[in-house]
């Protein structure tokens, strides 16, 4: 069982295209957060979101807290947003076996942009 | 505002053996979240501490503990090391809570158990 489902796992695109990476959750949620990871393990936090929409330059995150169901949007994608892109939840209740006020995460969207 | 140090950065042990690892956190930053990441099973919640209470506990084995100091600097340990402990180790801040504030990470220690 996990309590976090990213997809795809893996995506391949041209510089300049729309990418949208999928997030999934199936217990209810304070928060949810989209981390950006470099090669050699560096990790960046993007958004922090609860509700709606946030924006932060080409990066777009919106949530749907009915459906469960988080986006991570990068408009004209550029090689340097080659990363792994990993979505992480914080439970709001003991669910399903879940611990309150951890994380838990998903498996990771590995993105490759070509020049 | 220097970032989320640890130290050390790379550690190669045998098993059976014990290391310790060390994070200091933001300036002003309450909360040290401690991660374990393999390619096996991704990114791993180990435990948080707040204000040198421990606030929350992942699904590890008792060989795995942590600290933190009145200065916010936090240390996890891992006893009678495994191979399958080998795993990049990440650290990371947050001025409260860390599950609804922005986390700050650390770079990692990565720690191969031979």
């Amino acid at each position: 069982k996990n309590e976090v489902e990213q997809s795809p796992q893996n995506l391949t695109a041209q510089e300049g295209e729309f990418i949208t990476i999928n997030c999934s959750y199936s217990v209810g949620i304070s928060a949810l957060h989209w981390l950006q990871q470099h090669p050699g393990g560096g990790i960046v936090s993007l958004f922090m979101l609860s509700s709606g929409k946030k924006k932060h330059g080409r990066l777009i995150a919106t949530i749907n807290i009915q459906e469960k169901h988080s986006s991570l949007h990068i408009t004209a994608s550029h090689p340097r947003d080659s990363a792994v892109y990993i979505c992480a939840v914080c439970p709001t209740s003991a669910d399903r076996g879940s611990t309150l006020g951890r994380l838990y995460f998903g498996r990771g969207t590995q993105l490759t942009v070509w020049p | 505002k220097a970032g989320v140090t640890q130290t050390p950065r790379y550690l190669i042990k045998t098993r059976g053996q014990q290391v310790t690892l060390s994070c200091s956190p933001i300036s002003g930053h309450r909360s040290v979240s401690w991660y374990q990441q393999t390619p096996g099973q991704g990114l791993q919640f180990l435990f948080e501490y707040f204000s040198e209470t421990q606030r929350n506990k992942g699904n590890f084995p008792g060989r795995f503990s942590g600290r933190q100091f009145s200065n916010s600097r936090s240390e996890m340990n891992v006893s009678t090391l495994e191979l399958g402990d080998s795993a990049l180790y990440l650290c990371a801040s947050s001025l409260l809570l860390a599950s609804v504030n922005e986390q700050f990470f650390g770079p990692g220690t990565r720690l191969t158990v031979l």
